[in-house]
């Protein structure tokens, strides 16, 4: 049931862009992304939810697939600031409103000066 | 300002013991959640909680309880009967629960739990 993240991690210097992927078997309602630093709290970037819908925060933007029941995550121009480790967190059709997310493994990313 | 207050930071726990970690929201959110990270994986679901007096078991919820008596506070125990406890432990929350998918979650800066 847990979405797969892709890549794991990733290694990026100052500037460079990357793509992060978030894949599910099930079909989705809806997609978050999270950012969290080392022994921090994750925090929201944005959240997708119709098919093709695409959403941007800062830099960082993303885009959902529902017919692929796909989601991703990409960072222009990337800064220091975007090292972490960025979760996808997928809310399934049919899970009866609940709200609740089930998160992907994580994907580590980290910026080089 | 509002947000989430997890308590303690730091627990320290011994075998046999049964601990509870506070998590308290002044945000006037209806539903809350309980999320436990293991070193390098992601966050998986305990126990949450659409309104007060009510909840549910996430996919990991043997070995722990939680209670609902107030909107603001949703607190849970980590039993003896949890075997493999030493984690780290985020609450969070979202206004309108299940019915407003719209929003995303706030988290609380979390609880790491070590067994000695």
């Amino acid at each position: 049931q847990q979405p797969v993240q892709s890549p794991q991690a990733v290694i990026l210097r100052e500037g460079e862009d990357a793509v992060i992927n978030c894949s599910s078997s099930k079909a989705l309602y809806s997609v978050h992304w999270y950012r969290q630093k080392h022994g921090e709290a994750p925090v929201f970037l944005m959240i997708l939810l119709k098919g093709g819908e695409q959403k941007g925060h800062e830099k960082i933007s993303a885009s959902f697939n529902e017919k692929k029941q796909q989601s991703s995550l990409y960072l222009t121009a990337s800064q220091l600031s975007y090292s972490g480790t960025y979760f996808c967190g997928t809310e399934y059709r049919g899970s009866g409103n609940t709200g609740k997310l089930i998160f992907g493994q994580g994907t580590t990313l980290q910026v080089k000066p | 300002d509002g947000g989430i207050t997890q308590s303690p930071k730091y627990l320290f726990r011994k075998e046999g013991q049964n601990v509870t970690l506070s998590c308290e929201q002044n945000l006037n959110h209806d539903a809350m959640y309980w999320y436990r990270q293991d070193p390098g994986q992601g966050l998986r679901l305990i126990y949450y909680s659409q309104i007060v007096n009510d909840f549910q078991k996430g996919d990991i919820a043997e070995g722990y309880s939680v209670s609902r008596e107030k909107k603001e506070s949703f607190p849970l125990t980590v039993t003896s009967a949890q075997k493999n406890p030493t984690a780290f432990y985020l609450c969070a929350s979202r206004t309108g629960g299940g019915g407003s998918p719209r929003y995303g979650y706030t988290f609380g800066s979390g609880t790491r739990l070590t067994v000695v």
